[in-house]
């Protein structure tokens, strides 16, 4: 089983819909975040949060909201969809501990019509 | 100026060359350097870290001069299963600040 899980896989939808992106880790890891990469621009971030407490926006939060569930979930919203969120969604989770590397889910691909 | 910077490529070189990627990052207070392997369509996965005496793991080794704000990767004997994108990565103490490069597109040739 993948030590962190990404629900949907895929999904396509219609604009103005609300969509949840849900993410698990198993890696007991304190830190999570969410990007979104889109050709040519790589990883951008959305929102990180560094314990179940701790909520941060990251590069470009507006139009996304996110909840930390608990330890090991951390939600990512889009309130109203709009075409431009198209893009391919990544969960990633690291150590607490200095210098730790992030390790991602498999990622979401995310349609907008 | 992007704060990680990548020659997006693409890199083609036939099997058994050497190659080498280059990666500049402006943010002086970074720490931490990573580079990561992504296929495509699929999710970016830590190829190794970038230490400041510069390390080695099989065909890969990385090297970071943080005096010119420097990181390199270089594969040795590069094989068709190397074909990917490279996503140079540069964080700060505590990890508040990770930027990940656009990546450099490499193609390996039977």
């Amino acid at each position: 089983d993948a030590d962190v899980t990404q629900t949907p896989r895929n999904r396509i939808t219609k604009t103005g819909k609300r969509i949840m992106l849900e993410c698990s880790q198993t890696k007991g890891h304190d830190r999570m975040y969410w990007y979104r990469q889109d050709p040519g621009l790589g990883l951008r971030l959305i929102y990180y949060s560094f314990d179940v407490k701790d909520i941060n926006k990251g590069e470009i939060s507006d139009g996304y909201s996110v909840s930390r569930q608990a330890q090991a979930k951390f939600s990512l919203s889009l309130e109203s969809a709009i075409p431009n969120q198209t893009a391919l969604y990544f969960c990633a989770t690291s150590d607490g501990q200095a210098n730790q590397p992030q390790h991602f889910g498999d990622g979401t691909r995310l349609s907008i019509l | 100026r992007k704060e990680v910077e990548q020659d997006p490529g693409p890199f083609n070189v036939p099997e058994g060359a050497t190659v080498a990627f280059n990666c500049t990052y402006s943010n002086s207070a970074s720490q931490s350097f990573f580079w990561y392997r992504q296929d495509c369509r699929k999710e970016p996965k830590l190829l190794m870290s970038v230490y400041s005496s510069g390390n080695e793991d099989g065909r890969f080794t990385a090297q970071l001069n943080r005096a010119s704000q420097y990181i390199s990767l270089l594969i040795r004997d590069s094989k068709l299963s190397d074909s990917a994108t490279y996503l140079c990565v540069a964080s700060n103490t505590g990890g508040f600040k990770t930027i990940f490069g656009a990546g450099t597109r490499l193609f390996v040739k039977a």
